[in-house]
C-alpha cells in the first residue's frame, strides 16, 4: 500500500508561474525523493532530503521537508512545459531498501 | 555509462501464462530492485537485490518471483498470470546505500 499521498492530484498552470506540490507520509524515514515520470515512462531522481535537513535547493526545484507534520512540499519556479509530467515524492526507511511512492500530482505546463 | 536497461518493452500475455522480464543495471551497481505501477494501486515495491540476496520482498502473492545473477543483472518472473497483472514494471537500480534509485524504462505487460 502507498504511504504517502499527494495533493492537488492535478495542477494546470502557465508557463512561468510557480508550480507547488505536497507530499505526506506516515512513519519515520531516513530520506525523502522525489521523482518525475513522463507518460509512461520511467521515473527520473530530481532531489533527495535527508530526514535531518529542513530545505533543499536543485536548480529550479526547492525542496522542504517537516518531519514533524511528516510532510514535503516540492516548488518547481518559472515552469516551463517541458516540466509537464507527473511528479511523485517516495520515502526510505532505515535498512528497508525499498521506496514507499507517493500517489502522485500530475503538472499540465500550458505554453 | 549506460542506464537501466529491461527487455521486453511491451508484452501481451493471456491469463495462465507464466513471463520473465530482464533487467541489467547500471555497471558497478550491486542493487536492483523492482517496482509495480498500475493506474488503480500506483506505484508498488516488489523486491529488491543486492549481491544474488533478496533484502526485502513486497506484499505481492508468490506467483511474483525474482532472481539476481552474479553479473547484477535480475529478472523477475510472474507465473499463472491473472488479468490484474497487467501492468507497468519498473526495475532500479543503486549502489546499495540508501538514496537515489535510477530507472529503466520499463516493461508494459498486458494480460488478456
Amino acid at each position: 500500500s502507498q504511504q504517502g499521498e499527494e495533493d492537488p492530484q492535478a495542477l494546470s498552470i502557465q508557463e512561468g508561474e510557480n508550480a507547488t506540490m505536497n507530499c505526506s507520509y506516515k512513519t519515520s524515514i531516513n530520506n525523502l525523493q522525489w521523482y518525475r515520470q513522463n507518460s509512461g515512462r520511467g521515473l527520473v531522481h530530481l532531489i533527495l532530503i535527508r530526514s535531518n535537513e529542513r530545505e533543499k535547493h536543485s536548480g529550479r526545484l526547492r525542496v522542504t521537508l517537516d518531519t514533524s507534520k511528516k510532510s514535503s512540499s516540492l516548488l518547481i519556479t518559472a515552469s516551463r512545459a517541458a516540466d509537464t509530467a507527473s511528479y511523485f515524492c517516495a520515502t526510505e526507511e532505515d535498512s528497508s531498501y525499498k521506496l514507499i511512492f507517493g500517489s502522485g500530482t500530475r503538472l499540465l505546463v500550458r505554453p | 555509462k549506460a542506464g537501466v536497461t529491461q527487455t521486453p518493452r511491451y508484452l501481451i500475455k493471456t491469463r495462465g501464462q507464466q513471463v520473465t522480464l530482464s533487467c541489467s543495471p547500471i555497471s558497478g551497481h550491486r542493487s536492483v530492485s523492482w517496482y509495480q505501477q498500475t493506474p488503480g494501486q500506483g506505484l508498488q515495491f516488489l523486491f529488491e537485490y543486492f549481491s544474488e540476496t533478496q533484502r526485502n520482498k513486497g506484499n505481492f502473492p508468490g506467483r511474483f518471483s525474482g532472481r539476481q545473477f552474479s553479473n547484477s543483472r535480475s529478472e523477475m518472473n510472474v507465473s499463472t498470470l491473472e488479468l490484474g497483472d497487467s501492468a507497468l514494471y519498473l526495475c532500479a537500480s543503486s549502489e546499495g546505500a540508501p538514496g537515489e534509485l535510477f530507472f529503466g524504462e520499463g516493461s508494459r505487460l498486458t494480460v488478456l
